[in-house]
C-alpha cells in the first residue's frame, strides 16, 4: 500500500511553546488529509479534514486557532499545536486519502509530550 | 450521529485459537465498514472492508460480514498466529470519507 510518513515521531516541549508536526504522502498525491488524536487506550478522534489549497474543516470542539493545519501541497500537510499545554499531550496521527485507490493511508503517529 | 462500539480488550489467546472481535455500529445513512490493524510501532493499516449489506471482507485469514439487520461487522479468524498480536479497530464511513473508529481491541497471541 501507499506510505505516509510523520515527523517527528516523538517530541517533548515546554508549556507555552509551539510544535509543528509534518505529514507526508510519499508515493501518492493526497488531495485530502485527516488529522486524528488518540488518547491512551482510547480510539482515534478526528480533529480536522484538510484539502489541498483550502482551509481545513475542524470537528466540533476542536479549536482551530490552537491546532493550525496547513495543506500547501498534494504531499504535505502540517499540524501546528500553538502555545502547547500539558493537556495537549497526546498521540497525533495523520492520514492521506489516495483518490485513485479510494483508500486512506495512515502515518505512524507523533507522540507529543508537553511538560 | 455515527458511532462504533467494539468489544473491549485486552484479548489474550494461544496460537491456533479462534478469534472473534465484536463490532456494532449506528449510522445516519448507509455506511461502509472497515477493520484496521495497528501493529506495535506502526501506523494503522486497512485489514478489510465491506461497502454494502451481506458483503464479506477478507484478508490474511480474517473475515467480517456486513450485517445490516444486526448493524454488526464482527471480525473473525479461525487460527491466530503470534504475528497477529496487534490492536484492531472497527470503523465506519459515510460518503465524506471521514472515519469513525471504535475504541480498539488489543489482541495478544501467545506461542
Amino acid at each position: 500500500g501507499a506510505v505516509v510518513s510523520q515527523h517527528p515521531s516523538r517530541v517533548i516541549c515546554k508549556s507555552g511553546t509551539s510544535v509543528k508536526i509534518e505529514c507526508r504522502s510519499l508515493d501518492f498525491q493526497a488531495t485530502t488529509m485527516f488529522w486524528y488524536r488518540q488518547f491512551p487506550k482510547q480510539s482515534l478522534m478526528l480533529m480536522a479534514t484538510s484539502n489541498e489549497g483550502s482551509k481545513a474543516t475542524y470537528e466540533q470542539g476542536v479549536e482551530k486557532d490552537k491546532f493550525l493545519i496547513n495543506h500547501a501541497s498534494l504531499t504535505l500537510s502540517t499540524l501546528t499545536v500553538t502555545s502547547a499545554h500539558p493537556e495537549d499531550s497526546s498521540f497525533y496521527i495523520c492520514s492521506g486519502r489516495d483518490r485513485r485507490l479510494n483508500e486512506q493511508f495512515f502515518g505512524p503517529g507523533t507522540r507529543l509530550t508537553v511538560l | 450521529g455515527n458511532s462504533v462500539t467494539q468489544m473491549e480488550g485486552p484479548v489474550t489467546l494461544s496460537e491456533e485459537a479462534f478469534l472473534t472481535i465484536n463490532c456494532t455500529y449506528t449510522a445516519t445513512g448507509y455506511p461502509s465498514l472497515f477493520w484496521y490493524v495497528q501493529y506495535p510501532g506502526e501506523g494503522l493499516q486497512l485489514l478489510l472492508k465491506a461497502t454494502k449489506a451481506d458483503d464479506k471482507g477478507s484478508n490474511k485469514g480474517f473475515e467480517a460480514t456486513y450485517r445490516k439487520e444486526t448493524t454488526s461487522f464482527h471480525l473473525e479468524k479461525g487460527s491466530v498466529q503470534v504475528s497477529d498480536s496487534a490492536v484492531y479497530f472497527c470503523a465506519l464511513s459515510i460518503n465524506d470519507y471521514k472515519l469513525s473508529f471504535g475504541a480498539g481491541t488489543t489482541v495478544t497471541v501467545r506461542a
